[in-house]
Protein backbone atom coordinates (compact mmCIF):
# COMPACT_ATOMS: atom_id res chain seq x y z
CA UNK A 1 0.00 0.00 0.00
CA UNK A 2 1.37 3.70 -0.67
CA UNK A 3 0.43 4.90 2.78
CA UNK A 4 -1.48 7.91 3.35
CA UNK A 5 -0.95 10.70 0.60
CA UNK A 6 -1.40 14.37 1.19
CA UNK A 7 -1.11 16.80 -1.71
CA UNK A 8 0.54 19.68 -1.42
CA UNK A 9 3.79 18.59 -0.16
CA UNK A 10 4.30 22.39 0.46
CA UNK A 11 2.05 25.52 0.09
CA UNK A 12 3.36 29.00 0.25
CA UNK A 13 0.89 31.87 -0.54
CA UNK A 14 -0.46 34.99 0.59
CA UNK A 15 -2.52 36.08 3.12
CA UNK A 16 -6.52 36.11 2.35
CA UNK A 17 -6.02 33.38 -0.06
CA UNK A 18 -7.68 30.41 0.21
CA UNK A 19 -6.09 27.05 0.37
CA UNK A 20 -6.76 23.59 -0.26
CA UNK A 21 -5.20 20.78 1.18
CA UNK A 22 -5.89 17.18 0.14
CA UNK A 23 -5.53 13.59 1.70
CA UNK A 24 -5.79 10.01 0.34
CA UNK A 25 -6.22 7.83 3.24
CA UNK A 26 -5.22 4.05 3.30
CA UNK A 27 -8.03 1.94 1.58
CA UNK A 28 -10.01 0.52 3.83
CA UNK A 29 -9.83 2.82 7.20
CA UNK A 30 -12.34 3.89 8.51
CA UNK A 31 -11.29 6.97 10.47
CA UNK A 32 -9.39 9.89 9.27
CA UNK A 33 -7.71 12.79 11.37
CA UNK A 34 -6.61 15.79 10.47
CA UNK A 35 -3.98 17.61 12.43
CA UNK A 36 -1.57 20.86 12.83
CA UNK A 37 1.40 20.72 14.23
CA UNK A 38 3.57 23.77 15.45
CA UNK A 39 6.59 24.62 18.10
CA UNK A 40 4.35 26.43 19.93
CA UNK A 41 1.19 24.67 19.88
CA UNK A 42 2.67 20.45 19.15
CA UNK A 43 0.41 18.70 17.18
CA UNK A 44 -3.36 19.60 17.95
CA UNK A 45 -5.95 17.70 16.64
CA UNK A 46 -8.51 19.48 14.09
CA UNK A 47 -11.37 17.39 12.90
CA UNK A 48 -11.53 13.70 12.48
CA UNK A 49 -14.23 11.75 10.40
CA UNK A 50 -15.91 8.24 10.54
CA UNK A 51 -17.70 6.64 7.15
CA UNK A 52 -17.47 10.26 5.88
CA UNK A 53 -18.90 11.62 7.92
CA UNK A 54 -17.24 14.19 10.87
CA UNK A 55 -17.57 12.99 14.19
CA UNK A 56 -15.66 15.91 16.37
CA UNK A 57 -14.58 19.26 14.64
CA UNK A 58 -14.38 21.09 18.10
CA UNK A 59 -10.83 21.61 16.79
CA UNK A 60 -11.28 23.27 14.11
CA UNK A 61 -9.72 26.83 15.06
CA UNK A 62 -12.26 29.16 13.58
CA UNK A 63 -14.92 29.26 10.60
CA UNK A 64 -12.10 29.91 8.38
CA UNK A 65 -11.42 26.03 8.62
CA UNK A 66 -13.57 23.25 6.80
CA UNK A 67 -12.89 20.21 6.14
CA UNK A 68 -14.88 17.42 3.86
CA UNK A 69 -14.71 13.67 3.08
CA UNK A 70 -16.58 13.23 -0.08
CA UNK A 71 -16.00 9.67 -0.52
CA UNK A 72 -13.80 7.23 1.33
CA UNK A 73 -10.55 7.70 -0.55
CA UNK A 74 -10.85 11.89 -0.24
CA UNK A 75 -10.64 14.43 2.07
CA UNK A 76 -9.90 18.60 1.98
CA UNK A 77 -8.94 21.08 4.63
CA UNK A 78 -9.88 24.39 3.41
CA UNK A 79 -9.07 27.58 4.89
CA UNK A 80 -10.16 30.68 3.34
CA UNK A 81 -9.03 33.30 3.80
CA UNK A 82 -5.57 32.88 5.06
CA UNK A 83 -3.54 33.91 7.87
CA UNK A 84 -0.71 34.29 8.62
CA UNK A 85 -0.96 32.30 12.15
CA UNK A 86 -2.28 29.55 9.91
CA UNK A 87 1.22 28.44 8.94
CA UNK A 88 2.06 24.95 10.03
CA UNK A 89 2.52 21.10 8.89
CA UNK A 90 -0.97 19.91 8.28
CA UNK A 91 -1.03 16.41 8.61
CA UNK A 92 -3.78 13.44 8.07
CA UNK A 93 -3.79 10.66 9.41
CA UNK A 94 -6.06 7.18 8.97
CA UNK A 95 -7.05 4.52 11.22
CA UNK A 96 -8.85 1.10 10.82
CA UNK A 97 -10.79 1.21 13.54
CA UNK A 98 -11.12 4.04 16.41
CA UNK A 99 -8.96 4.07 19.15
CA UNK A 100 -6.45 1.91 16.55
CA UNK A 101 -2.59 2.94 15.38
CA UNK A 102 -2.73 6.08 13.17
CA UNK A 103 -1.11 6.11 10.05
CA UNK A 104 -0.09 9.47 9.11
CA UNK A 105 0.96 11.25 5.81
CA UNK A 106 3.91 13.32 5.24
CA UNK A 107 2.41 16.29 6.17
CA UNK A 108 1.66 19.66 4.07
CA UNK A 109 4.10 22.37 5.08
CA UNK A 110 1.93 25.76 4.84
CA UNK A 111 3.73 29.23 4.78
CA UNK A 112 0.98 32.30 5.23
CA UNK A 113 2.74 35.41 4.28
CA UNK B 1 -6.04 22.09 25.94
CA UNK B 2 -3.13 20.13 26.15
CA UNK B 3 -3.83 17.48 27.97
CA UNK B 4 -0.45 15.11 28.16
CA UNK B 5 2.91 16.94 29.13
CA UNK B 6 6.08 15.63 28.39
CA UNK B 7 9.49 16.18 29.80
CA UNK B 8 12.07 16.69 28.92
CA UNK B 9 10.78 18.91 26.27
CA UNK B 10 14.38 18.78 24.32
CA UNK B 11 17.47 15.96 25.22
CA UNK B 12 20.96 15.90 24.19
CA UNK B 13 23.09 13.24 24.67
CA UNK B 14 26.03 11.08 23.77
CA UNK B 15 25.83 7.65 21.76
CA UNK B 16 25.61 5.38 24.55
CA UNK B 17 24.11 6.97 27.02
CA UNK B 18 20.68 5.95 29.16
CA UNK B 19 17.72 8.61 29.73
CA UNK B 20 13.93 8.43 29.84
CA UNK B 21 11.15 10.66 28.83
CA UNK B 22 7.89 11.43 30.54
CA UNK B 23 4.68 11.45 29.86
CA UNK B 24 2.02 13.13 32.22
CA UNK B 25 -2.25 13.65 32.37
CA UNK B 26 -4.25 14.67 35.49
CA UNK B 27 -6.81 12.67 32.77
CA UNK B 28 -7.07 8.72 32.91
CA UNK B 29 -6.74 6.95 29.61
CA UNK B 30 -7.77 3.79 28.22
CA UNK B 31 -4.58 3.71 25.84
CA UNK B 32 -1.44 5.45 25.45
CA UNK B 33 0.81 5.15 22.30
CA UNK B 34 4.03 6.78 21.80
CA UNK B 35 5.34 7.98 18.33
CA UNK B 36 8.24 8.87 16.87
CA UNK B 37 8.72 11.12 14.26
CA UNK B 38 11.72 12.02 12.21
CA UNK B 39 11.99 15.21 10.18
CA UNK B 40 9.94 16.18 6.82
CA UNK B 41 7.88 13.28 7.99
CA UNK B 42 4.72 12.21 9.94
CA UNK B 43 4.67 10.43 13.48
CA UNK B 44 5.00 7.05 12.99
CA UNK B 45 3.87 4.76 15.86
CA UNK B 46 6.68 2.47 18.52
CA UNK B 47 3.81 1.21 20.83
CA UNK B 48 0.61 0.88 22.21
CA UNK B 49 0.18 -0.10 25.93
CA UNK B 50 -3.63 -0.40 27.58
CA UNK B 51 -3.22 -2.05 30.82
CA UNK B 52 -2.17 -0.02 34.00
CA UNK B 53 1.35 -1.01 34.93
CA UNK B 54 1.75 -2.33 31.85
CA UNK B 55 5.34 -2.79 30.31
CA UNK B 56 6.34 -3.29 26.84
CA UNK B 57 10.05 -3.66 25.48
CA UNK B 58 10.86 -2.55 22.16
CA UNK B 59 14.66 -3.50 21.41
CA UNK B 60 16.74 -1.06 23.24
CA UNK B 61 13.52 0.87 24.46
CA UNK B 62 11.01 0.20 27.33
CA UNK B 63 7.34 1.13 27.71
CA UNK B 64 5.86 1.56 30.73
CA UNK B 65 2.51 2.70 31.33
CA UNK B 66 1.46 3.95 34.87
CA UNK B 67 -0.84 1.92 37.36
CA UNK B 68 -4.01 4.59 37.04
CA UNK B 69 -3.66 5.06 33.90
CA UNK B 70 -2.39 8.94 33.65
CA UNK B 71 1.19 8.38 32.61
CA UNK B 72 3.74 6.72 30.82
CA UNK B 73 7.48 6.74 30.48
CA UNK B 74 9.82 5.26 27.34
CA UNK B 75 13.46 4.59 28.50
CA UNK B 76 16.00 4.28 25.99
CA UNK B 77 19.14 2.29 27.08
CA UNK B 78 22.73 2.62 25.46
CA UNK B 79 21.35 5.36 22.80
CA UNK B 80 22.01 5.44 19.58
CA UNK B 81 21.98 8.47 16.43
CA UNK B 82 19.46 6.49 14.63
CA UNK B 83 17.32 7.13 18.08
CA UNK B 84 17.31 10.63 17.36
CA UNK B 85 14.02 12.10 16.68
CA UNK B 86 10.64 13.89 18.39
CA UNK B 87 8.92 11.65 20.64
CA UNK B 88 5.32 12.08 21.19
CA UNK B 89 3.17 9.90 24.02
CA UNK B 90 -0.81 10.33 22.66
CA UNK B 91 -3.62 9.50 25.05
CA UNK B 92 -7.19 8.01 23.98
CA UNK B 93 -9.71 9.48 26.60
CA UNK B 94 -11.92 6.67 27.83
CA UNK B 95 -14.49 8.27 25.32
CA UNK B 96 -14.50 8.97 21.88
CA UNK B 97 -12.16 7.20 19.15
CA UNK B 98 -9.19 10.16 19.03
CA UNK B 99 -6.15 10.67 20.35
CA UNK B 100 -4.51 13.32 22.09
CA UNK B 101 -1.19 13.84 21.79
CA UNK B 102 1.86 15.49 24.24
CA UNK B 103 3.92 18.29 23.76
CA UNK B 104 6.72 16.03 22.37
CA UNK B 105 10.36 15.24 23.58
CA UNK B 106 12.94 16.39 21.16
CA UNK B 107 15.95 13.99 21.52
CA UNK B 108 19.50 14.58 20.02
CA UNK B 109 22.13 11.28 20.12
CA UNK B 110 25.33 12.76 19.36
CA UNK B 111 28.11 10.16 17.72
Amino acid sequence: DAGVIQSPRHEVTEMGQEVTLRCKPISGHDYLFWYRQTMMRGLELLIYFNNNVPIDDSGMPEDRFSAKMPNASFSTLKIQPSEPRDSAVYFCASSPSGGETQYFGPGTRLLVL
Amino acid sequence: TQLLEQSPQFLSIQEGENLTVYCNSSSVFSSLQWYRQEPGEGPVLLVTVVTGGEVKKLKRLTFQFGDARKDSSLHITAAQPGDTGLYLCAGAPTTGNQFYFGTGTSLTVIP
